[in-house]
């Protein structure tokens, strides 16, 4: 599976676009990249994929390169509610659909 | 639907004792899957299952067991608690077929062994 990298934390105050960047080399042509979010206590939740350019969705955009080796979730004007730890993986098309995890980026929103 | 659910909440047991955690979906899902969450860290994957009947190990799969008698339930096994297997541990499923498909995981259970 491959290895993803992004960093360990990100500050922000309340109302500013985030983007959080992962790197992923060494992604498989069958790869999808997914975005998940967990907040303390709480099991990880679904935020957004894509397998390349660009996808938005009612939370968050996906930026995609051409070459796939690394990606950027855009959180367009960040709430309280935002701080979290998120999650880059890849994977998720082939018979064993479990994920692997990294430490993820913990977020944390200022007011 | 109540989606993927965990019992029991909190857990605290002895070393040496076995315990099993639950885990139950309403999805039809045919896919599940257990994972652990130390503090600080991501999720490691425990054992995972591709349907009844068929489970295989992932990650750190030693000092667990599970099996699979019904797509609704997959239940982990303990069988003898260390306190290294002190954690959060989480429940997930998801459908199985080609394109993406997203994970649903439940609320976790916290194992503390003394």
């Amino acid at each position: 599976l491959a290895k993803t990298t992004q960093p360990i934390s990100m500050d922000s105050y309340e109302g500013q676009e985030v983007n959080i960047t992962c790197s992923h080399n060494n992604i498989a042509t069958n790869d999808y990249i997914t975005w998940y979010q967990q907040f303390p206590s709480q099991g990880p939740r679904f935020i957004i994929q894509g397998y390349k350019t660009k996808v938005t969705n009612e939370v968050a955009s996906l930026f995609i390169p051409a070459d796939r080796k690394s990606s950027t979730l855009s959180l367009p004007r960040v709430s309280l509610s935002d701080t979290a730890v998120y999650y880059c993986l890849v994977g998720g098309n082939t018979g064993r659909r479990a994920l692997t995890f990294g430490s993820g980026t913990r977020l944390q929103v200022q007011p | 639907n109540a989606g993927v659910t965990q019992t029991p909440k909190f857990q605290v047991l002895k070393t040496g004792q076995s315990m099993t955690l639950q885990c139950a979906q309403d999805m039809n899902h045919e896919y599940m899957s257990w994972y652990r969450q130390d503090p600080g860290m991501g999720l490691r994957l425990i054992h995972y299952s591709v349907g009844a009947g068929i489970t295989d190990q992932g990650e750190v799969p030693n000092g667990y067991n599970v099996s699979r008698s019904t797509t609704e339930d997959f239940p982990l096994r303990l069988l003898s608690a260390a306190p290294s297997q002190t954690s959060v541990y989480f429940c997930a499923s998801t459908q199985t077929g080609t394109g993406f498909h997203e994970q649903y995981f439940g609320p976790g259970t916290r194992l503390t062994v003394t």
